[in-house]
Formats: structure tokens, sequence, C-alpha cells
């Protein structure tokens, strides 16, 4: 039982250049999420995935995309890399969101550290 | 969006009770507040959820008064090993989480 893996760990980018960050997870959960997190800040959501098929935006969406392939998979994509896109990017999943009683407890994945030059 | 606000910084002695504060004013009717542990160069690991009173597990307590504005997460006896820093968040409709900015607390020997 892997959890939640993220693929790469590290990546640098030139300005304009598009990458995508890949997530998957084993535990069967409907919910996935994306965050970056700056230099001594907290994590911020940039999208969410409730379920198969469909996506929402977070706090930050800009300059990203997101697809949900399936449930076990979600990734993010930077169509053209800027500067302030340097960042920790983590990848999340939960089992039951918008339950009453259902557990919130988010696993995350280690992160990719992406730099943009 | 329900924001939440806590101390930038807290400093205790081993074997010492730590309480963390965070303030949560406008958070809604359905809205949980979780609490969540980060060590460096690592992903955030859950600690804890509640909706109001108290909550306990084998490492926290929760304590959410009856107007929900606040929440404060109690660690019994820490140690070295709880170096790190601890966010409160706000779940919106069951599936937004917000993180605050975190706290970072410094157990010291």
């Amino acid at each position: 039982n892997a959890g939640v893996t993220q693929t790469p760990k590290f990546q640098v980018l030139k300005t304009g250049q598009s990458m995508t960050l890949q997530c998957a997870q084993d535990m069967n959960h409907n919910s996935m999420y994306w965050y970056r997190q700056d230099p001594g800040m907290g994590l911020r959501l940039i999208y969410y995935s409730a379920s198969e098929g469909t996506t929402d935006k977070g706090e930050v969406p800009n300059g990203y995309n997101v697809s949900r392939l399936n449930k076990r998979e979600f990734s993010l994509r930077l169509e053209s890399a800027a500067p302030s896109q340097t960042s920790v990017y983590f990848c999340a999943s939960t089992s039951f969101p918008g339950l009453a009683g259902s557990s919130y407890e988010q696993y995350f994945g280690p992160g990719t550290r992406l730099t943009v030059t | 969006l329900a924001k939440t606000t806590q101390p930038i910084s807290m400093d205790s002695y081993e074997g010492q009770e730590v309480n963390i504060t965070c303030s949560h004013n406008n958070i809604a009717t359905n809205d949980y507040i979780t609490w969540y542990q980060q060590f460096p160069s690592q992903g955030p690991r859950f600690i804890i959820q509640g909706y109001k009173t108290k909550v306990t597990n084998e490492v926290a307590s929760l304590f959410i008064p009856a107007d929900r504005k606040s929440s404060t997460l109690s660690l019994p006896r820490v140690s070295l090993s709880d170096t790190a820093v601890y966010y409160c968040l706000v779940v919106l409709d069951g599936q937004n989480f917000v993180f605050g900015p975190g706290t970072r607390l410094s157990v010291l020997p």
C-alpha cells in the first residue's frame, strides 16, 4: 500500500515551458487535491476533485489546469511556467468528504519541488 | 471564505502541555475544524478533527466552544519530536480545505 505517490520529486523549468505533475493514490479515495507551498508559508489549494469526472477551483487556480484521469490519478499541468510558480507541490486524497461524521483526514504525497528560472 | 488566524510561533519545554488556539470567525454551520502537523520537507499529517465541544484521541485533544469561532489544540507532555508546524484548517462544505498560516512550535530540552 503506497498511499499517495507523486512524480517527479524535483523539476527545474525555464520560463514558458510546460509540464505535468502526476499524482496517484491506491486507497480508493473519492477526493483528490493539489496544493502549493511557498517557502515559509502555509499550503494553498490550487484545484480539487470531489469525485471522478469533477474538478473545482481552489484558492489559487490561475496558471494551472487539472485532469482527474480516473479514480486513482489526478494530474496538475502548468501550460507556461512562470518564476512565481516556483514552489513545492503536494497532492492529497480523502475518503468520504461531505458526509456527516466522516473523517476529513487527508493523506499527502511526498511533494514535488519545482523551480522555474 | 473562512480564514483562520493562529500565533506564528510558540516555544515550550519537554514534558509541558502545549495549547495552540486558532480563530475562525466566519465558520459556517456545516464546516468542520481539523488540525495537521508538518515536519520539514514532508507533507502535512492529520492530527484531529472536530465540530463542537471536545474531541480526544491518542495524541491530542481539540476544544471547540459553543460559538465555534475558535478552537484549541492541546498536546499533552510534548517531546522534542513534536517540534513542527501545526495548521488549523476549516473544511468548507465538506470538501474544500483551507489551510491557515500555521504555528511553528519549538520544543526545547
